[in-house]
């Protein structure tokens, strides 16, 4: 099945830096997800986006879902230990049937 | 509280007995889906199903089967579990295309297999 590519696969940062992660597809979307993930839990949804162009936040969190429709970045500033875990995109298809496409996930970690 | 709620969340069994994993929602959702996670692989989709007795096939639905007889409830059947099944399963759910959030899937705690 088709997958999103989304880079970095992981990334170690200190405190209070800021983090970027994106992810990009051959495909267009009509909505982009970000979620993330802690050890031994399900994915929670962070920010969703609905239109190109269209720039969301959530607390220290920054979505955009890029005008080509094929891309998103998330951004995260002045990381905190609790930002600790597994970051995933996932992206709707524009086709008739309900279809989420997934990236591999950045892990990310952080250092106090 | 809303939430999906999956059962078992840990399970080791042996190959080829026959095992079920249960999915249950509380928000009136339309859409279910089925999701197995393995390292390196993300999230890939074994079925998902539109609404009551409507079910379709992901893209690894191999060795699966689905039923939706209720709207809450969307169980995942390994009939003859084999150890490449070994995985983290997750059950997601979304509401009726056109509602507000409809696009957003709402994840279990995941259910942890191991198929020996």
């Amino acid at each position: 099945g088709q997958q999103l590519n989304q880079s970095p696969q992981s990334m170690f940062i200190q405190e209070g830096e800021d983090v970027s992660m994106n992810c990009t597809s051959s495909s267009i979307f009509n909505t982009w997800l970000w979620y993330k993930q802690d050890p031994g839990e399900g994915p929670v949804l962070l920010i969703a986006l609905y239109k190109a162009g269209e720039l969301t936040s959530n607390g220290r969190l920054t979505a955009q879902f890029g005008i080509t429709r094929k891309d998103s970045f998330l951004n995260i500033s002045a990381s905190i230990p609790s930002d600790v875990g597994i970051y995933f995109c996932a992206g709707r298809t524009t086709s008739g049937t309900y279809k989420y496409i997934f990236g591999t996930g950045t892990r990310l970690k952080v250092l106090a | 509280e809303a939430q999906v709620t999956q059962n078992p969340r840990y399970l080791i069994t042996v190959t080829g007995k026959k095992l079920t994993v249960t999915c249950s929602q509380n928000m009136n959702h339309e859409y279910m889906s089925w999701y197995r996670q393995d390292p390196g692989l993300g999230l890939r989709q074994i079925y998902y199903s539109m609404n009551v007795e409507v079910t379709d096939k992901g893209d690894v639905p191999e060795g699966y089967k689905v039923s939706r007889k209720e709207k809450r409830n969307f169980p995942l059947i390994l009939e003859s579990p084999s150890p490449n099944q070994t995985s983290l399963y997750f059950c997601a759910s979304s509401p009726r295309v056109g509602m507000a959030g409809a696009n957003v899937l709402t994840f279990g705690a995941g259910s942890r297999l191991t198929v020996l």
